[in-house]
């Protein structure tokens, strides 16, 4: 079946880049998404590639596919404080069009 | 408006009590979920409506009872749940269910069952 995989645990020097990855199952897949979710909060829409797309980039987020190893990255450059946060990586479920699978989420934690 | 609205915020309800969790948005959008989320996990995806109607359930118990009055509003009816039901519940949308698009969240109803 579908499976999204991510680290659990990443920690960055504030100022620095973050790169978080995810590998991801189903060819299918139209979108390839990145959620972000706080403490306590709910899932926000950070950023979503095409997968007909090799990069994305918007202001300090960068995403990169590579379609052939399922392979999906965010790039936070500048990483601050207010990046401190649970990054979910998700793929559009390709037999249903209402499904988005999850990973299990990366935890970023910044030091200073 | 990318707003998706959920209340309340925070609830805590007995095994025995009948609750209503309730998500709205106004951004068009004509399919609307209901996730469980519990810690340190991803959502789990329970309900989706599509044009009002249920097109998915992700075989959870009765005791968890959706309802789509209008295509801006969405409810989740809970009744007899259990200590185990206590989580995070959001609601999400998207343009219609039909194909492969983005699913906008909102902040979440966190539940506590006693």
């Amino acid at each position: 079946g579908e499976d999204v995989e991510q680290s659990l645990f990443l920690s960055v020097r504030e100022g620095d880049s973050s790169v978080i990855n995810c590998t991801y199952t189903d060819s299918s897949s139209t979108y390839l998404y990145w959620y972000k979710q706080e403490p306590g909060a709910g899932l926000q829409l950070l950023t979503y590639i095409f997968s007909n797309m090799d990069m994305k980039q918007d202001q300090r987020l960068t995403v990169l596919l590579n379609k052939k190893d399922k392979h999906l990255s965010l790039r936070i450059a500048d990483t601050q404080t207010g990046d401190s946060a649970i990054y979910f990586c998700a793929e559009g479920e390709g037999s249903s069009a209402s499904k988005i699978i999850f990973g299990s989420g990366t935890r970023l934690s910044i030091r200073p | 408006d990318t707003e998706v609205t959920q209340t309340p915020k925070h609830l805590v309800m007995g095994m025995t009590n009948k609750k209503s969790l309730k998500c709205e948005q106004h951004m068009g959008h004509r399919a609307m979920y209901w996730y469980k989320q519990k810690a340190k996990k991803p959502p789990e995806l329970m309900f989706v409506y599509s044009y009002e109607k249920l097109s998915i359930n992700e075989s959870v118990p009765s005791r968890f009872s959706p309802e789509c009055p209008n295509s801006s509003l969405l409810n989740l009816h809970l009744h007899a749940l259990q200590p185990e039901d206590s989580a995070l519940y959001l609601c999400a949308s998207s343009q219609d269910g039909v194909k492969q698009e983005t699913q906008y969240f909102g902040p979440g109803t966190r539940l506590l069952v006693l």
